[in-house]
């Protein structure tokens, strides 16, 4: 039975740096084809993929927030570290990890945890 | 970056009706098109991969058809538990998310 979750700090200051761990059961992050994935979704608003590692330690970047974005692994501890640095307020939200089956497609999420950016 | 634009943003409907959700694509994704269904305060759920297989367990009144630029969620028979909000997600090239349907009842 896969199973993920996410955790971290609830609250933030701008300007500071969000690190987020994914813990996982269930799936091998070294095996062929699997990816994890981050999405967050602002309150009321529509979900926006942020990142996604491989099992071959690939990564792939939002675009838009390439620059501020890192995505590590742990295989040994079964984990995926997110790093967003220089936080603002329009980085509220909630942030979910999820398993990527054939790598892009999220099958199984974690509950999401709320992360608020604020002074 | 590939914008997913789906439309309605907001569908009334009934227990019972056929509802239909589209996405378009701002470029060509082939078929790598996923679609979610999301209830409040809950992870979203995949419902479609691939632009129309089933994901395992959900049921057979949804489908989903398309290729290239335009894709189309279906609902054959609203069912309650239907009403939730609808994503359609790309990933030919990274990945990107269409703004939501929230299907309401009417």
């Amino acid at each position: 039975q896969i199973t993920v979750k996410e955790s971290g700090p609830t609250l933030v200051k701008p300007t500071q740096t969000l690190t987020l761990t994914c813990t996982f059961s269930g799936f091998s992050l070294t095996t062929d084809g699997v990816g994890v994935g981050w999405i967050r979704q602002p309150p009321g608003k529509a979900l926006e993929w942020l990142g996604i590692i491989y099992w071959d330690d690939g990564k792939r970047y939002s675009p838009s927030l390439k620059s501020r974005l890192t995505i590590t692994r742990d295989t040994a501890k079964n984990q995926v570290v997110l790093t967003m640095t220089d936080m603002d307020p329009i980085d509220t939200a909630t942030y979910y990890c999820a398993h990527g089956s054939n790598i892009w497609v999220f099958d199984y999420w974690g509950q999401g945890t709320l992360v608020t950016v604020s002074s | 970056d590939i914008q997913m634009t789906q439309s309605p943003s907001t569908l009334p409907a009934s227990v019972g009706d056929r509802v239909t959700i589209t996405c378009r694509a701002s470029q060509s994704v082939s078929d790598w098109v996923a679609w979610y269904q999301q209830k409040p305060g809950k992870a979203p759920k995949v419902l479609i991969y691939r632009a129309s297989t089933l994901e395992t367990g959900v049921p057979s009144r949804f489908s989903g058809s398309g290729s290239g630029t335009e894709f189309t969620l279906t609902i054959s028979s609203l069912q309650p538990d239907d009403f939730a909000t609808y994503y359609c997600q790309q990933y030919n090239s990274y990945s990107t998310f269409g703004q939501g349907t929230r299907l309401e009842i009417k």
